[in-house]
């Protein structure tokens, strides 16, 4: 079946500007997971989205980043008045159990 | 919050070889360990994972096993072939299943030829 989807795969901005990401997980799966990747770095977690449940907020790194998730499925991660320090791979992942990646947004801020 | 060590962060083997990457991590609730390679510009895949009930799994040439006592976990390639080459993360959590994953800082593998 088809895998987890992301865009756009890259997105290039200048400071200041929003941006957004999407990401369509495989279908069936209850959980959807967005995760940072800075270059060389392991991948660090940003928000979570379980069903109907209240989303788990703890990773973001400001208030300046937020996500939402329709209809339980597709998921839009926005960046507002983006920075230099943003540029990274952001990745979603969505699970039933374990957690499958999309190709990830590789954001570049300028 | 739980926090996950990995070593090395760089390793060379010569091709045929075994291969080993160790994994510590804090939170002793912790019971899901998986592992994903990660090629140059593509997205991580799901190699092998592993629950605290077992203490060791193995899918033809790749092994995990798990401490939970020592709470570290390692992951064995045997036999290394140049497709190995990747870079390699652990990852923890409380549940297998719908919980966050924390990840090492990842082990760039290299097979010599």
């Amino acid at each position: 079946g088809a895998g987890v989807s992301q865009s756009p795969s890259n997105k290039v901005t200048e400071k200041g500007k929003d941006v957004e990401l999407r990401c369509d997980p495989i279908s069936g799966h209850t959980a959807l997971y967005w995760y940072r990747q800075s270059l060389g770095q392991g991948l660090e977690f940003l928000i979570y989205f379980q069903g109907n449940s209240a989303p788990d907020k703890s990773g973001l790194p400001s208030d300046r980043f937020s996500a939402e998730r329709t209809g339980g499925s597709v998921s839009t991660l926005t960046i507002q008045r983006t920075q230099q320090e943003d540029s990274a791979v952001y990745l979603c992942a969505s699970s039933k159990y374990r957690q499958f990646f999309g190709p990830g947004t590789r954001l570049t801020v300028l | 919050g739980e926090n996950v060590e990995q070593h090395p962060s760089t390793l060379s083997v010569q091709e045929g070889d075994s291969a080993v990457i160790k994994c510590t991590y804090s939170d002793s609730a912790s019971n899901y360990f998986p592992w994903y390679k990660q090629e140059l510009g593509k997205r991580p895949q799901l190699i092998i994972d592993i629950r605290s009930n077992v203490g060791e799994k193995k899918d033809q040439r790749i092994a995990v096993t798990l401490n939970k006592t020592a709470k570290h976990f390692s992951l064995h390639i045997t036999e290394t072939q140049p497709e190995d080459s990747a870079v390699y993360f652990c990852a923890a959590s409380r549940n297998f299943g719908n919980e966050k994953l924390t990840f090492g800082t990842g082990t760039r593998l290299t097979i010599i030829p």
